[in-house]
């Protein structure tokens, strides 16, 4: 089975650019997450989704991050302008939420340079 | 307001040592506990879990036992290898949300 996929893996833009990142969750899983992990902060959960719609945005770092989830099968993150310091990997996770113990299943990051 | 405490890192061993490797958590109630693992440039995976207290989880020679008592959840396995050079990370639900706590996460190395 296919796990979470995020795309790019890479990516690196000098600040001021758009940068847009990707995320399919798992299918038929119903709440989607992203985190960004740093040395400094560790890892921090940004914005959540349950069904399509966003319950917890309360990480989210400033009005420069946006995050969409149009549909069941897809997410966007987008951050405009970009800063040297949203350097980070940027993990998206999902789970099917069928129970309160059910696992999130993490994506391999995209790891974003800021120059 | 509800965490969770991780030992500090990096721990380093040598092959086929014992180790733990020290989690706590607060929290109203008795929320489920996890262990998750990243390996070098990859995401995070479950290792295992627990859902009420005195459970065990247990996976791949690891074993961390949900103590109420304590509010612990302790991640420990008898014999490291090499190949256990990984972060490791205790995490907690939350009540009425699908949201995680993760403590910041304990680098673990291996010698040979």
């Amino acid at each position: 089975d296919a796990g979470v996929i995020q795309s790019p893996r890479h990516e690196v833009t000098e600040m001021g650019q758009e940068v847009t990142l990707r995320c399919k969750p798992i299918s038929g899983h119903n709440s989607l997450f992203w985190y960004r992990q740093t040395m400094m902060r560790g890892l921090e959960l940004l914005i959540y989704f349950n069904n399509n719609v966003p319950i917890d945005d309360s990480g989210m770092p400033e009005d420069r991050f946006s995050a969409k989830m149009p549909n069941a099968s897809f997410s966007t993150l987008k951050i405009q302008p970009s800063e040297p310091r949203d350097s980070a990997v940027y993990f998206c996770a999902s789970t099917d939420g069928k129970t309160s113990v059910s696992p999130q299943h993490f994506g391999d990051g995209t790891r974003l340079s800021i120059l | 307001g509800d965490s969770v405490t991780q030992m500090e890192g990096p721990v380093t061993l040598s092959e086929e040592a014992f180790l733990t490797i020290n989690c706590t958590y607060t929290a109203t109630g008795y929320p489920s506990l996890f262990w998750y693992v990243q390996y070098p440039g990859e995401g995070l995976q479950l290792l295992l879990k627990a859902t009420k207290a005195d459970d065990k989880g247990s996976n791949k020679g690891f074993e961390a036992t949900y103590r109420k008592e304590t509010t612990s959840f302790h991640l420990e396995k008898g014999s490291v290898q090499v190949s256990d050079s990984a972060v490791y990370f205790c995490a907690r639900g939350t009540s009425g949300t699908y949201k995680y706590i993760f403590g910041t996460g304990t680098r673990l190395k291996v010698l040979a």
